[in-house]
């Protein structure tokens, strides 16, 4: 396994369109989380998912967006109708189960541009 | 969300020791500290985590206040590639989220 793969790596989109992200997560992590990280600010949490139960969803995460973590494998972050303020990395994560004591493994990112 | 206080930002020379330390007032019993790295352009890296115990691992060493309310994260001997923003973090036991604060931008000269 080569960790966390997030696909593609960079995005530009014009504005009002659709993005779809990618993550495939370590294969037997069951959680899966999803941060938004602009630029010089900390990565900012989106939502996470217990293997396909998707748990919590963060006030920043809009009706525009939706996750979902099918059979609880890859899970897949989309945005509706783009906006230039939607510009950001978009940053996955994985790890087990546990109740703090693991550490979570980062994928390299999506870089999305809304022009 | 339990929040944690970090400078903004360090300096260190090469191959100094550097210490880099953490409020976190809020803690509760059940919240693990962790410390991830991220370098320019890449996800954020893992370094360290404990709960009431100093830690030591590769990478770096955790000294964690007897009250838990602070932490100090320890690089023995600052790199070049150590040259990054150091997130500290509290583990929230139910979720595992990881709550991310602003870090400290540490930079590492020769």
């Amino acid at each position: 396994d080569t960790g966390v793969s997030q696909n593609p790596r960079h995005k530009i989109t014009k504005r009002g369109q659709n993005v779809t992200f990618r993550c495939d997560p370590i294969s037997e992590h069951n959680r899966l989380y999803w941060y938004r990280q602009t630029l010089g600010q900390g990565p900012e949490f989106l939502t996470y998912f217990q293997n396909e139960a998707q748990l919590e969803k963060s006030r920043l995460l809009s009706d525009r967006f939706s996750a979902e973590r099918p059979k609880g494998s890859f899970s897949t972050l989309e945005i509706q109708r783009t906006e230039q303020g939607d510009s950001a990395m978009y940053l996955c994560a994985s790890s087990l189960l546990s109740t703090g004591d693991t550490e979570a493994f980062f994928g390299q990112g999506t870089r999305l541009t809304v022009v | 969300d339990a929040k944690t206080t970090q400078p903004n930002s360090m300096e260190s020379n090469e191959e100094e020791p550097v210490h880099l330390p953490c409020n976190h007032s809020t803690i509760s019993g059940t919240d693990y500290i962790h410390w991830y790295r991220q370098l320019p352009s890449q996800g954020p890296e893992y370094v360290i985590h404990g709960l009431t115990s100093n830690v030591n691992n590769r990478m770096a060493s955790l000294a964690i206040a007897e009250d838990r309310k602070s932490s100090t994260l320890i690089l023995h001997r600052a790199t070049l590639r150590d040259a990054a923003v150091y997130y500290c973090i509290l583990r929230d036991g139910n979720t595992d989220k990881l709550i991310f604060g602003t870090g400290t931008r540490l930079q590492v000269f020769p």
